[in-house]
């Protein structure tokens, strides 16, 4: 059965440092890795889908690299900015399109 | 390209009472999700449809949880009855095979 792992539950920073949220997942037969951010009281929106043949997606500020071996995802945010902080989810995708997400990372980006 | 359609946003209903969730997946999208986000944790999922055929359905709680998909398109969730460790939000998301996923707004349940 897949676990998906969040480390930190929560984060504080500055604005201006980067981000770095990890995500980490038992097991590697995955289909692909999908990064999401949840603002409150909100559903769910896409960031970043990593398919298991690549290393690392990019879109804007945001970086999402993937170590199948290793079962882990790292999401970098460059330059945080105040309307960065929401909590952000990962999720495995595995046979099945069974859909596995962690506990999330809440992230509070300071003026 | 229209989104994940769910109704309604929120609902308050007594413990006891029965509930029921609306999904609209994105047209075309064969597989449908239905996850439960308790506060401060991630989503869990309870039911995965492939077109209008259950694919997996291990942790929704069968006594009081069904879930439906007529004719591979909508979705409904029902509660009965509802008990006070139900309230949450329900999210409806929906994909084609082996893609992203799109998740609707949710409904948050309160249940009192």
């Amino acid at each position: 059965k897949q676990e998906v792992t969040q480390i930190p539950a929560a984060l504080s920073v500055p604005e201006g440092e980067n981000l770095v949220l990890n995500c980490s997942f038992t097991d590697s037969a995955i289909y692909n890795l999908q990064w999401f951010r949840q603002d409150p009281g909100k559903g769910l929106t896409s960031l970043l889908l990593i398919q298991s043949s690549q290393r690392e997606q990019t879109s804007g500020r945001l970086n999402a690299s993937l170590d199948k071996s290793s079962g882990r995802s790292t999401l970098y945010i460059a330059a945080s900015q105040p309307g960065d902080s929401a909590t952000y989810l990962c999720a495995a995708q595995a046979a099945g399109n069974k859909l596995t997400f962690g506990g999330g990372t809440r992230v509070l980006v300071k003026p | 390209e229209a989104g994940v359609a769910q109704s309604p946003r929120y609902k308050i209903i007594e413990k006891r009472q029965s509930v029921a969730f609306w999904c609209n997946p994105i047209s075309g999208h064969a597989t449908l999700y239905w996850y439960q986000q308790i506060l401060g944790q991630g989503p869990k999922l309870l039911i995965q449809f492939q077109n209008n055929g259950v694919v997996d359905d291990s942790q929704l709680p069968k006594d009081r949880f069904s879930a439906e998909r007529l004719k591979g398109v909508d979705s409904t969730l029902k509660i009965q009855p509802a008990k006070l460790e139900d309230s949450a939000v329900y999210l409806c998301a929906s994909s084609l095979v082996v893609t992203e996923a799109f998740f609707g707004q949710g409904t948050r349940l309160t249940v009192v």
